[in-house]
């Protein structure tokens, strides 16, 4: 079965304080992987899409890279500004545009 | 990018009724799709619209609930029928463009069902 699982559920760093998102996938052929940014409120805003293996995407402070089995979202040195719900999914070749989706990161950075 | 509008952004409804969700694109889509988000839940796709065809239902979604209308390539209704409590969610809206496979959302419309 198709899944996406992302951790940790919630992050809670110091602003400057570097780390890394993760998202796990198991896909009977992967498409493409997505990254999107969901701010409370708001409808999800498209950050990356990661093709294949070895992939790498960066962002102002975001770096997303993409294995076969996972994806990472890198933050550097994060601002308050940062703090969002980071939102993965994945697309299989065989799907007709549907995109499965993670649980999401709520990254929190505090001043 | 498509920029994307939806209308209401809110409402709150009584049990029973029917609220119609309108999504308006900027430009002409290939695809058009609805999910819904419960309250600190991911999001679940309800249905894919596409222009000129009926609409594609996901498992656990009807056709008679969650009717969808798709008139042009710039704009799309969803309308949630005989409301409950239980539909009480946000309900967003999300195109494709033809060559790319990533979507791009509407602000989302906060459904509240007393």
């Amino acid at each position: 079965e198709d899944q996406v699982t992302q951790s940790p559920e919630a992050l809670r760093l110091q602003e400057g304080e570097s780390s890394s998102l993760n998202c796990s996938y198991t896909v009977s052929g992967l498409r493409g992987l997505f990254w999107y940014r969901q701010d409370p409120g708001k409808g999800p805003e498209f950050l990356f899409t990661l093709y294949s293996a070895g992939e790498e995407k960066e962002k102002e402070r975001l770096k997303a890279t993409l294995t076969k089995k996972e994806s990472f979202l890198h933050i550097t040195a994060p601002k308050p500004e940062d703090s969002a719900t980071y939102l993965c999914a994945v697309q299989a070749e065989d799907s007709n545009y549907q995109l499965i989706w993670g649980a999401g990161t709520k990254l929190i950075i505090k001043p | 990018s498509a920029v994307i509008s939806q209308k209401p952004s809110r409402d709150i409804c009584q049990r029973g009724t029917s609220l119609t969700i309108q999504c308006q694109v900027d430009s002409q889509v290939t695809m058009m799709f609805w999910y819904r988000q419960q309250p600190g839940q991911s999001l679940t796709l309800i249905a894919t619209a596409n222009q000129g065809s009926e609409a594609t239902y996901e498992s656990g979604f009807v056709i008679d609930k969650f009717p969808i209308s798709r008139p042009n390539l710039t704009f799309s209704t969803l309308t949630v029928s005989n409301m409950s409590p239980e539909d009480s969610s946000i309900y967003l809206c999300s195109v494709s463009t033809s060559g790319s496979y990533e979507q791009y959302f509407g602000p989302g419309t906060r459904l509240t069902v007393t």
